[in-house]
């Protein structure tokens, strides 16, 4: 079967560094992938882990545990356009599908 | 970098009627498209996967008949809601595959916002 979890909600402060976590257990494993989506537009990539270790990319950065079927998230010096929901997606081995998780709505205050 | 057009980005239509949904790949061949339903504050689960030339893959649950994919070309697919209800308003995106992109492949189109009255 497919499960992956994250938190339903987080609240941090502007200039703030928040982590999103994603746990997943899934039949097969090829590859994690992070999005945003703003209220309303289509999901954005953000980050892919296929193998362990953190991926750094400018103010976001992600970790993948293969072993421990985990992943974060870490979004640095927040600003207000980073107020979205981050959906944590799991691709099959096939490499054609993806299991999305029920996505993390971050609210980013002043 | 890769591009998919969906379109209508909004439709408003009356129970009964049908709703096609088009998405296209505006720079690349897709012959994988994947047909999305989201809805409120809820995170996207995935419908149909839809392959050029054949018949698309319908999740469980999903039904065949009233969801109809067709996928003619390389660079477009499209979703028909027939006989559209109330309980279909949700908000409908589309992804295709791009093995050239640098997102490792996988572009969304902008969606499309379904409402039943």
């Amino acid at each position: 079967g497919q499960n992956i979890d994250q938190p339903t909600e987080m609240t941090a402060t502007e200039g703030a560094i928040v982590q999103i976590n994603c746990t997943y257990q899934t039949s097969g494993f090829n590859g994690l992938f992070w999005y945003q989506q703003h209220a309303g537009e289509a999901p954005t990539f953000l980050s892919y882990n296929v193998l362990d270790g953190l991926e750094e990319k400018g103010r976001f950065s992600s970790f993948l545990s293969r072993s421990k079927g985990y992943s974060y998230l870490l979004l640095k010096e927040l600003q207000m356009k980073d107020s979205a929901s981050y959906l944590c997606a799991v691709r099959d081995l096939g490499g054609q599908n993806f299991v999305f998780g029920p996505g993390t709505r971050l609210s980013v205050l002043p | 970098g890769a591009v998919v057009s969906q379109h209508p980005s909004r439709v408003i239509c009356k129970s009964g009627t049908s709703v096609k949904i088009e998405c296209r790949s505006l720079d690349f061949q897709a012959t994988t498209m994947f047909w999305y339903r989201q809805f409120p504050k809820k995170s996207l689960m995935l419908m149909a996967t839809s392959n050029e030339g054949s018949k698309a893959t319908y999740e469980q649950g999903v039904e065949k008949d009233k969801f109809l994919i067709n996928h003619a070309s390389l660079t477009l697919s499209t979703l028909t809601v027939t006989s559209a209800h109330p309980e279909d308003s949700s908000f409908y995106i589309c992804s295709a595959r791009d093995r050239d992109s640098t997102n490792y492949g996988y572009t969304f189109g902008s969606g499309t916002r379904l409402t039943v009255v």
